[in-house]
């Protein structure tokens, strides 16, 4: 069955830290990987995605991701975090299959909490 | 684009009362989803829709809930009657549809958070 998971359900960092969020998928397949961001009171906002190519793919607010096949993640990272980037990420896989549906599985999403 | 519009973005209600969710895709997007997102359950898929037409229900919770697609630019999900534990916040999302890799881009509206008491 496929699955999406996020280890990490909450994340403290410094502003200007760095981060990394953590994303790990089970699939039968190469999946279309997909990271979005939900501020506080907000629907969810596209941050980046990857379909095939180049693993590293370049998103939104200087957010980056890197898919490894070996280890089935996708995992998230900003160099230097900002007071603003405080919300909780989710991680989100698609069908790559003919029978394409749309549909997309959800992680339960990563809180990431930023200290001034 | 205005992108995916909901209304209301807050609705109190007492239990027993019907609640309709509105939804307005993004122009020329082929696929509807609705979810549900709570502490307990995270975001949950609820039902979806392709060129108006229901294709999965399988998330739906159970008959109290139905949604509705009569054209392109509207959806609707009604919960009649309603309970305290429907209380969630509700989104709506639309995605292209034209090929697979864009079929999966979902853009999502500013949600409906219900609070039934």
């Amino acid at each position: 069955a496929q699955s999406v998971t996020q280890p990490d359900i909450h994340i403290t960092v410094s502003e200007g830290a760095s981060l990394e969020l953590r994303c790990n998928y089970s699939y039968g397949a190469t999946p279309y990987l997909f990271w979005y961001v939900q501020s506080p009171g907000q629907g969810l906002q596209l941050l980046l995605k990857y379909f095939s190519g180049d693993t590293l793919v370049q998103g939104i607010k200087g957010f980056e991701a890197e898919f490894k096949r070996s280890q089935s993640s996708f995992n998230l990272r900003k160099p230097s975090v900002h007071w603003s980037d405080a919300a909780e990420y989710f991680c989100a896989v698609g069908s790559v299959r003919s029978s394409n549906t749309g549909k997309l599985i959800f992680g339960q999403g990563t809180t990431l909490q930023v200290k001034p | 684009d205005a992108g995916v519009i909901q209304s209301p973005r807050h609705e109190v209600t007492e239990m027993g009362q019907e609640v309709t969710l509105r939804c307005k895709p993004i122009s020329g997007h082929d696929y509807l989803f609705w979810y549900r997102q709570t502490m307990m359950r995270g975001l949950e898929l609820l039902i979806y829709f392709n060129n108006n037409v229901p294709i999965d229900d399988s998330g739906m919770p159970e008959d109290r809930f139905s949604a509705k697609m009569p054209n392109a630019s509207f959806s609707t999900l009604k919960i009649q009657p309603s309970e305290p534990r429907d209380s969630a916040v509700y989104f709506c999302a639309s995605s292209p549809g034209t090929s697979a890799p864009t079929k999966n881009i979902q853009y999502f509206g500013a949600g409906t958070r219900l609070s039934v008491l």
